[in-house]
């Protein structure tokens, strides 16, 4: 089976820096990737990793141990816009398998 | 990056009537598309992956009577929600994965979701 798990909430503050956690079990690893999702609307593409290793993209970044089953999403420089939710997906054999999801409240 | 559309956006229906939701890529082939639901505030469920001339693989727990999958074409799969109740209403999101051109990371390409009501 699939198993994947996130903190379910998470508040910070604008300006500071955050970290989702992520672990997965799964039956095969083709890639882990992260989105961003805001209330009514679908999710939009933060990163992909399928190596070990971190992944910058401007304010934000991925970071992947497959030995450990584990990732996170760095988030810096917080703005308020960044309030979402953050899923955490792990593609094990051409679909998507979705972790339930982080709800992230910056507050000024 | 790739665009996929969904059709409607927004529908309210009254209970025992069937609603038709259209998932389209527009500048790619998608030989698989995936339905997903989504409930308030939890995380998208995988209903099905809906292959091109082929039937949908359903997810365990979901009905396959009651949401028909068809992915007529490389471009279109259409989820039709059968004799819907007011437990159906959700959020229905599709996605597409392109297999050619330039989707090094293999991404899934989501549409805007459809917001389904049911009376």
């Amino acid at each position: 089976g699939q198993n994947i798990d996130q903190p379910t909430e998470m508040t910070a503050t604008e300006g500071a820096i955050v970290q989702i956690n992520c672990t997965y079990q799964t039956s095969g690893f083709n890639g882990l990737f992260w989105y961003q999702q805001h209330a009514g609307e679908a999710p939009t593409f933060l990163s992909y990793n399928v190596l070990d290793g971190l992944e910058e993209k401007g304010r934000f970044s991925s970071f992947l141990s497959r030995s450990k089953g584990y990732s996170y999403l760095l988030l810096k420089e917080l703005q308020m816009k960044d309030s979402a939710s953050y899923l955490c997906a792990v593609d094990a054999g051409n679909m998507l398998t979705f972790g339930g999801g982080t709800r992230l409240m910056v507050k000024p | 990056g790739a665009v996929v559309s969904q059709h409607p956006s927004r529908v309210i229906c009254k209970s025992g009537t069937s609603v038709k939701i259209e998932c389209r890529s527009l500048d790619f082939q998608a030989t698989t598309m995936f339905w997903y639901r989504q409930f308030p505030k939890q995380s998208l469920m995988l209903m099905a992956t809906s292959n091109e001339g082929s039937k949908a693989t359903y997810e365990q727990g979901v009905e396959k009577d009651k949401f028909l999958i068809n992915h007529a074409s490389l471009t279109l799969s259409t989820l039709t929600v059968t004799s819907a109740h007011p437990e159906d209403s959700s959020f229905y999101i599709c996605s597409a994965r392109d297999r050619g051109g330039e989707n090094l990371n293999n991404e899934q390409f989501f549409g805007p979701g459809t917001r389904l009501t049911v009376l």
